[in-house]
């Protein structure tokens, strides 16, 4: 099966820089992936990783240590607009040869001014 | 690009009839179609995989006969809930994966929040 753990809830000034953290424990691991989802619409994708090390990508980065099941999207310059939820989702190769992806419950990220 | 639609956005209907939901592709053609369900405040739950002219792989605890999924064309996945019951209000939504994009990354339409009273 998937475990997949992240926080709740987080709050962030404006301006500031959040990470937010992700633990995961599967089989057939085949990549990881960041989503950001505002209240009512589905999850838009922001990163991916398959490969230990960090991933950058404007105002988001992305890190994955496999060994250890761990990821984490930092958010840097935070923006009255990046208060969302965040979900991580782990790409699993399951046995009937399909890749699934499974998600974390979500950590609900509040910016304040 | 990569750009996946939903229709309808919202339905309320009565108990014991049939919704469907239908998830498309507009600017490419997607090999699979994935349905997912998601309750307030919970994760998205894949309730089935769907692979274009072939019948829909269901998750564990998802009933095929309630949930009908039809995926006739590389574009089109439609989702039916068969005799709705308050149970099934829910937010669902499809995702499609688009071939030789980034690591078959899954790209999500807009949900379709069903309430049935």
């Amino acid at each position: 099966g998937q475990n997949i753990d992240q926080p709740t809830e987080m709050t962030a000034t404006e301006g500031a820089i959040v990470q937010i953290n992700c633990t995961y424990q599967t089989s057939g691991f085949n990549g990881l992936f960041w989503y950001q989802q505002h209240a009512g619409e589905a999850p838009t994708f922001l990163s991916y990783n398959v490969l230990d090390g960090l991933e950058e990508k404007g105002r988001f980065s992305s890190f994955l240590s496999r060994s250890k099941g761990y990821s984490y999207l930092l958010l840097k310059e935070l923006q009255m607009k990046d208060s969302a939820s965040y979900l991580c989702a782990v790409r699993a190769l399951r046995g009937t040869g399909a890749n699934n992806l499974f998600f974390g419950t979500g950590t609900r990220l509040t910016v304040i001014p | 690009g990569a750009v996946v639609s939903q229709h309808p956005s919202r339905v309320i209907c009565k108990s014991g009839t049939s919704v469907k939901i239908e998830c498309r592709s507009l600017d490419f053609q997607a090999t699979t179609m994935f349905w997912y369900r998601q309750f307030p405040k919970q994760s998205l739950m894949l309730m089935a995989t769907s692979n274009e002219g072939s019948k829909a792989t269901y998750e564990q605890g998802v009933e095929k006969d309630k949930f009908l999924i039809n995926h006739a064309s590389l574009t089109l996945s439609t989702l039916t809930v068969t005799s709705a019951h308050p149970e099934d209000s829910s937010f669902y939504i499809c995702s499609a994966s688009a071939p030789g994009a980034i690591q078959e990354t899954q790209y999500f339409g807009p949900g379709t929040r069903l309430l049935v009273l």
